[in-house]
């Protein structure tokens, strides 16, 4: 059974870039049906797809963060990485990352988040 | 792209039906069959309970139904339990190849 695990600094400065990794266990990690997406929850609010990584290398990102967001990926680590640069206390939020397994056009993997408070 | 638009809360009795709105445009939910839906309880991971529109993972109660009608969704939760206290957020794929969220409802059980 395929798991998600979120890593990554749990406080950043303003200004400075936010970087996190996805490490995936249990399946095989290059699977062509698989879909990788980052997917942010801030305090008090709903949740926000950040992008998507697709089986063939292609990514997709949200237009408000497409100029700050970058995807990865780490085929021999098992990961998928986002970096946020330039980040503001609007970037502190629960950063998510969910695959696309089974289920076509959802998110049914999810990892269990990591916290991300930006501040100095 | 705006995030879908749901009520910000809704709530029932045990036993009782619920149905939680999901509306967005011709760019998401009123043109594409991929629309989902999504149980969270704060603090945990979010948990899938409805895929293109009106399909159930493996797992769900069929307690929850989905159905889509031009761009708008709906998510009814039938036989209301305790358990399904929650937060839930329908999504869509768009035309621009993106996804995007609803506002969240929160379902609250008397």
């Amino acid at each position: 059974q395929v798991q998600l695990q979120e890593s990554g600094p749990g406080l950043v400065k303003p200004s400075q870039t936010l970087s996190l990794s996805c490490t995936v266990s249990g399946g095989s990690f290059s699977n062509t049906d698989f879909f990788y997406n980052w997917i942010r929850q801030p305090a008090g609010k709903g949740l926000e797809w950040i992008g998507r990584l697709y089986p063939g290398g292609r990514i997709d990102y949200s237009p408000s963060l497409k100029s700050r967001a970058t995807i990865s990926v780490d085929t021999s680590k098992s990961q998928i990485s986002l970096r946020l640069t330039s980040v503001t206390a609007a970037d502190t939020a629960v950063y998510f990352c969910a695959s696309r397994i089974l289920t076509p056009g959802a998110f049914d993997v999810w990892g269990q988040g990591t916290v991300v408070t930006v501040s100095s | 792209q705006s995030a879908l638009t749901q009520p910000a809360s809704v709530s029932g009795s045990p036993g009782q039906s619920i149905t939680i709105s999901c509306t967005g445009t011709s760019s998401d939910v009123g043109s594409d069959k991929y629309v989902s839906w999504y149980q969270h309880h704060p603090g945990k991971a979010p948990k899938l309970v409805i895929f293109e529109a009106n399909n159930r993972p493996a797992g769900v109660p069929d307690r929850f139904f989905g159905s889509k009608s031009g761009s708008s969704a709906s998510l009814t939760i039938s036989a209301l339990q305790a358990e399904d206290e929650a937060y839930y957020y329908c999504s869509s794929h768009t035309t621009s190849s993106t996804y995007v969220f609803g506002t969240g409802t929160k379902v609250t059980v008397l």
